[in-house]
């Protein structure tokens, strides 16, 4: 099974809107942290925002916030007043219980957003 | 320069080549990794390498050969590649070593494309 998965791999959204990016997640532990990256048409993976399991608010850091529904697993990406400079690919990861030799983020397959003048 | 470089951006190798990625982070980090991204797939670990131990290889084939001469250098050697390794290859740094907390986020380079010919 998956342990990341964003259902739309592609959207089109009218500048200055605002656009939710779905992120469902499967684990069995407690703590975990998710996290949403960018990735522009220049390929480096740019960290937007982190969620803590245990973090009781959202996170939100300027125009990104965290829709965190932890009974839904959920931590849907909300980007208010969208800007053209927003398109590219969205990855949504998490982390699991730190072990040895478990240092890895697990990635979904993406969201291609594109903002339309 | 700040952050995590990677060179070349751009690389063309035929099956018998030889050649080598290098990664090079500026954040004092402790925790290097090597990504494979692959069309309509998720982001693949490779390799962890924590304070110069490599302390994950993520059933990688041997024709890919890391090496990580200091917390700041991250090499990936190639030989005999196949054209199925073309792809983009991405290099993070973390701050933290092993069992490091959730909040520890991976800073991510701009990449080194790929292609085999």
């Amino acid at each position: 099974a998956q342990k990341i998965t964003q259902t739309q791999p592609g959207m089109f959204v009218q500048e200055k809107e605002a656009v939710t990016l779905d992120c469902t997640y499967d684990t069995s532990d407690q703590s975990y942290g998710l996290f949403w990256y960018k990735q522009p048409s220049s390929g480096e993976m740019i960290f937007l925002i982190y969620q803590g399991s245990y973090d009781e608010q959202n996170a939100t850091e300027g125009r990104y916030s965290l829709n965190f529904q932890k009974a839904r697993k959920s931590a849907n990406l909300v980007i208010s007043a969208s800007q053209l400079g927003d398109s590219a690919m969205y990855f949504c990861a998490m982390r699991e219980t730190p072990n040895f030799g478990n240092e890895k983020l697990t990635f979904g397959t993406g969201t291609r957003l594109t903002i339309i003048p | 320069e700040t952050g995590v470089t990677q060179t070349p951006r751009h690389l063309v190798m035929g099956m018998t080549n030889k050649k080598s990625l290098k990664c090079e982070q500026h954040l004092g980090h402790n925790a290097m990794y090597w990504y494979k991204q692959s069309a309509k797939k998720p982001l693949e670990l490779m390799f962890v390498y924590s304070l110069e131990e490599r302390v994950e290889n993520n059933s990688v084939p041997s024709r890919f050969s890391p090496e990580c001469p200091n917390s700041s250098h991250l090499f990936l050697h190639l030989h005999t590649l196949q054209p199925e390794d073309s792809a983009l290859y991405l290099c993070a740094s973390s701050q933290d070593r092993l069992g490091g907390p959730f909040t520890d986020t991976q800073y991510f380079g701009p990449g080194t494309r790929l292609t085999v010919l």
